[in-house]
Order: C-alpha cells, then sequence, then structure tokens
C-alpha cells in the first residue's frame, strides 16, 4: 500500500538552481495536486492535474512548472529557485468527482540558501 | 476569496476527556468540509468528509458536524488518547477545480 510517493524527502538547493521534485501513486486516481506548506499559512495550492494531459494553475503557481508525465506521475519543477520557495512540499492525488477526499504523499522539504 | 480559521492553534489536555475543535469559513457556497490529520514529519491523512447536504459524519471516535449557515464546523473527539496528539485541519471545497482552502489547524497533544 504506497499510496502516494514523493522523492526526494529532503533536499537543500542554492539560490539560483533548479530541481525537479517527483510525485507518483498507484491508486489509478485522475487527479493529482502539489501544495506547498508554510508555517501559520496553512497548505496552499500550486498546481493541479485534473486528469492525465491536463494542469491548471491554483493558488501560487508563480517559479514552478508541472509535468502530468502519466496517470501516475506529476512533478513540480523549481527552474530557479529562490529562498521565498523553502517550504514543505506536498502532492495529493483523489479520483475523479465531487467529494471525493485527496490523499497525501509525506512531503518534500526543500531548503533554499 | 474563501478563508478558514481554526481556533485555538494549540490545544492541550488530559487523557480521556473529551473535545471538540473548531474550524470556521467565509463563504457558505461550498461542496463539502473536510477533516485531516497531520503527524509531525508526515503528509496529511483524510479523517471525515462532510458534504454541503449532510449535518455530521461518524467515524469511531471522532464526530464531524457542519453547520453552512454559520460558517462553522466542528470535529469532536470523544476520551481522547495519547496517539491522538497531532495537528488537526480542516479544508472547505468550492467544489470547482477542488481547490481546497485550508485552514492553518490546532496542535493538539493528549497528556497521559
Amino acid at each position: 500500500n504506497a499510496g502516494v510517493t514523493q522523492t526526494p524527502k529532503f533536499q537543500v538547493l542554492k539560490t539560483g538552481q533548479s530541481m525537479t521534485l517527483q510525485c507518483a501513486q498507484d491508486m489509478n486516481h485522475n487527479s493529482m495536486y502539489w501544495y506547498r506548506q508554510d508555517p501559520g499559512m496553512g497548505l496552499r495550492l500550486i498546481y493541479y492535474s485534473a486528469s492525465e494531459g491536463t494542469t491548471d494553475k491554483g493558488e501560487v503557481p508563480n517559479g514552478y512548472n508541472v509535468s502530468r508525465l502519466n496517470k501516475r506521475e506529476f512533478s513540480l519543477r523549481l527552474e530557479s529557485a529562490a529562498p521565498s520557495q523553502t517550504s514543505v512540499y506536498f502532492c495529493a492525488s483523489s479520483r475523479q468527482g465531487a467529494n471525493q477526499p485527496q490523499h497525501f504523499g509525506d512531503g518534500t522539504r526543500l531548503s533554499i540558501l | 476569496k474563501q478563508e478558514v480559521t481554526q481556533i485555538p492553534a494549540a490545544l492541550s489536555v488530559p487523557e480521556g476527556e473529551n473535545l471538540v475543535l473548531n474550524c470556521s469559513f467565509t463563504d457558505s457556497a461550498i461542496y463539502n468540509l473536510q477533516w485531516f490529520r497531520q503527524d509531525p514529519g508526515k503528509g496529511l491523512t483524510s479523517l471525515l468528509l462532510i458534504q454541503s447536504s449532510q449535518r455530521e459524519q461518524t467515524s469511531g471516535r471522532l464526530n464531524a458536524s457542519l453547520d453552512k449557515s454559520s460558517g462553522r464546523s466542528t470535529l469532536y473527539i470523544a476520551a481522547s488518547q495519547p496517539g491522538d496528539s497531532a495537528t488537526y485541519l480542516c479544508a472547505a471545497d468550492p467544489g470547482s477545480a477542488r481547490q481546497l482552502t485550508f485552514g492553518s489547524g490546532t496542535q493538539l497533544t493528549v497528556l497521559p
């Protein structure tokens, strides 16, 4: 029962470096999401993919790009990392349609110096 | 824009006590209200989802209620245990594009 798997779990980058966060789910879910969690601010949606082949911006998309590689995988890319992007990043997935709970991975803790 | 607030930010209770966690939201046009649990260093685990047409949902010692007209939801935990210690988050689902709006959470500590 792997559920949602995120890699890596921890990463330290220097300002200006690029990086891709990986996410894969084995629950045959159509919808996938990327969130960031910052102290005192709750979780905020960065991008989501309602189904394979589609992606849309969430609340805080600036500085990020995403790729829905196939039904299982949804990656998040930081092209030029900035200290403001230091955060914990969570990937989630859900069945398509209304009233479907989201299932979360354990997160990637990213520090940008 | 939907805003979700959880008060208090932290709560400490002795084992065995019944407790209520609060969640308020500003826009009553929601599809559902979801409660999650987050353990330190881990992701979120879905606890309960209350659809807009429902008043409450129950799972074991957990009971969540929803009052859309007042913009409030509560999570009731009966007979609390140290294993219930975690951060509890609520999230409002507007139904469009599944863009959940999360509260900042209540950090619960149950003392043995």
